[in-house]
């Protein structure tokens, strides 16, 4: 079953204006992780951040992670048709015994930027 | 993009048949994983290596076998493909497992008749 869920599902959006990608996950985690994948491509990644952590920035990214929530959010600033894609959040398992190997990936938001 | 090749590329082939996908990296990562990707399941873990000669079962590993002999190199194979198979498949792989980021494959578009 999938652990993390992004929200919404599509998001269509003008040039210029900021995209918001919602991810909710279910078990405790160590780290997510958000991918973006252009159509026929493979999954490029974007940021990470770790379980101690409440924000990070990556250009014109920012991710926030709330844990006591469960929830995390991708914000793109000032969107430009090339950030058309579908973003994932992945995460791993915290009580994984020791192991930590694997990520599970949400089903994806697809974002349209319009010129 | 990180060293990693995926092949075929595409392929398409008739139920019953076997078919083994190659995942190959030039980057010395430890782990390695092979994904499929379908619509309305997003991207679903089938097996993963953690080494050479090291290997276990994703979400989906039901009818898909692994080897890997050698650092470089990941084969998936399907012993006797089906219709529900029809897939892309990704590879990727990384250096420290889940701990840091992933690094992806261009995918293999596989087609059972």
């Amino acid at each position: 079953s999938q652990q993390g869920e992004e929200d919404p599902q599509a998001l269509s959006i003008q040039e210029g204006e900021n995209a918001t990608m919602n991810c909710s996950y279910k078990t405790s985690i160590n780290n997510l992780q958000w991918y973006r994948q252009n159509s026929g491509r493979g999954l490029v990644h974007l940021i990470l951040i770790r379980s101690n952590e409440r924000e990070k920035h990556s250009g014109r990214l920012r991710v926030t992670l709330d844990t006591s929530k469960k929830s995390s959010s991708l914000l793109i600033t000032a969107s430009r048709a090339a950030d058309t894609a579908s973003y994932f959040c992945a995460t791993d398992a915290s009580n994984s015994g020791g192991s930590n190997y694997k990520l599970t990936f949400g089903k994806g938001t697809l974002l349209t930027v319009n010129p | 993009d990180a060293g990693i090749t995926q092949s075929p590329r595409h392929k398409v082939t008739e139920t019953g048949t076997p078919v083994t996908l190659r995942c190959h990296q030039t980057e010395n990562h430890r782990y390695m994983y092979w994904y499929r990707q379908d619509p309305g399941h997003g991207l679903r873990l089938i097996h993963y290596s953690y080494g050479v000669k090291d290997t276990d079962k994703g979400e989906v590993s039901d009818g898909y076998s692994v080897s890997r002999s050698k650092t470089e190199d990941f084969l998936l194979t399907l012993e006797s493909a089906t219709s529900s198979q029809t897939s892309v498949y990704f590879c990727a792989i990384s250096a420290s497992g889940a701990r840091n980021e992933q690094f992806f494959g261009p995918g293999t578009r596989l087609t059972v008749l």
